[in-house]
């Protein structure tokens, strides 16, 4: 069972759409990432928040808009998603004690989605 | 910046022999590397990590990882492979940002075990 929770696991939507993708972890950690992965890919890193505050996007579109409400919940709002965004998108989390990126992420088991 | 580079997409072994899986790493600073596997439908666990201190490092499923710094090497060792083994295994190193803090994890391509009976 994994300690990172994302619903939902799988979504389909049409360019047009407006939707969300959520993570949870009640590990008590303070960093938390957004990772996309292609097919027969490695995970690339799209965003990191460290103690609820974005500190690093990885010159994402603006079509992926992340937010942290707080320390627990991640969330990444999708709009106007084009078919080359089809993928699977992982969450995970870390300690992330200040000035420290030695502590080990756990991942959930991603939200596999499909543009139309 | 930090790299990792895994020699070998494939790797094929039989059930009971050896696993090695290999991955060299690029880093202008002491590194912090790790190993993760990924089954069919999942996300990444770890296997093990490297930080600071003893190089043999033991992990998970009763793989181990030893790092030497003078060959910038980082391998994935099991004595005896296992058919619930065959997976996607990803090296990964994390980096250093400016001003310090949380960074993401820069992956490996990623080697896909193979395990015949």
């Amino acid at each position: 069972d994994t300690e990172v929770t994302q619903t939902p696991k799988h979504l389909v939507m049409g360019m047009t759409n407006k939707k969300s993708l959520k993570c949870e972890q009640h590990m008590g950690h303070r960093a938390m990432y957004w990772y996309k992965q292609k097919a027969k890919k490695p995970p690339e890193l799209m965003f990191v928040y460290s103690y609820e505050k974005l500190s690093i996007n990885e010159s994402v579109p603006s079509r992926f808009s992340p937010e942290c409400p707080n320390s627990s919940l991640l969330n990444l709002h999708l709009h106007a998603l084009q078919p080359e965004d089809s993928a699977l998108y992982l969450c995970a989390s870390s300690q992330g004690y200040r000035g420290l990126s030695n502590q080990p992420q756990h991942f959930g088991d991603g939200t596999r989605l499909s543009i139309l | 910046a930090q790299s990792v580079t895994q020699l070998g997409s494939h790797v094929s072994v039989s059930e009971g022999a050896l696993v090695l899986l290999r991955c060299n790493y690029s880093s202008s600073v002491p590194p912090y590397l790790f190993w993760y596997v990924q089954y069919p439908n999942q996300g990444l666990q770890l296997l093990l990590k490297y930080t600071t201190g003893a190089t043999l490092v033991k992990g998970i499923n009763g793989f181990e990882a030893e790092f030497k710094k003078s060959e910038t090497s980082f391998h994935l060792t099991k004595p005896s492979a296992h058919m619930s083994d065959a997976a996607e295994y990803f090296c990964a190193v994390s980096g250093y940002r400016t001003g310090g803090g949380a960074d993401g994890l820069t992956f490996g391509k990623g080697t896909h075990l193979i395990i015949q009976p």
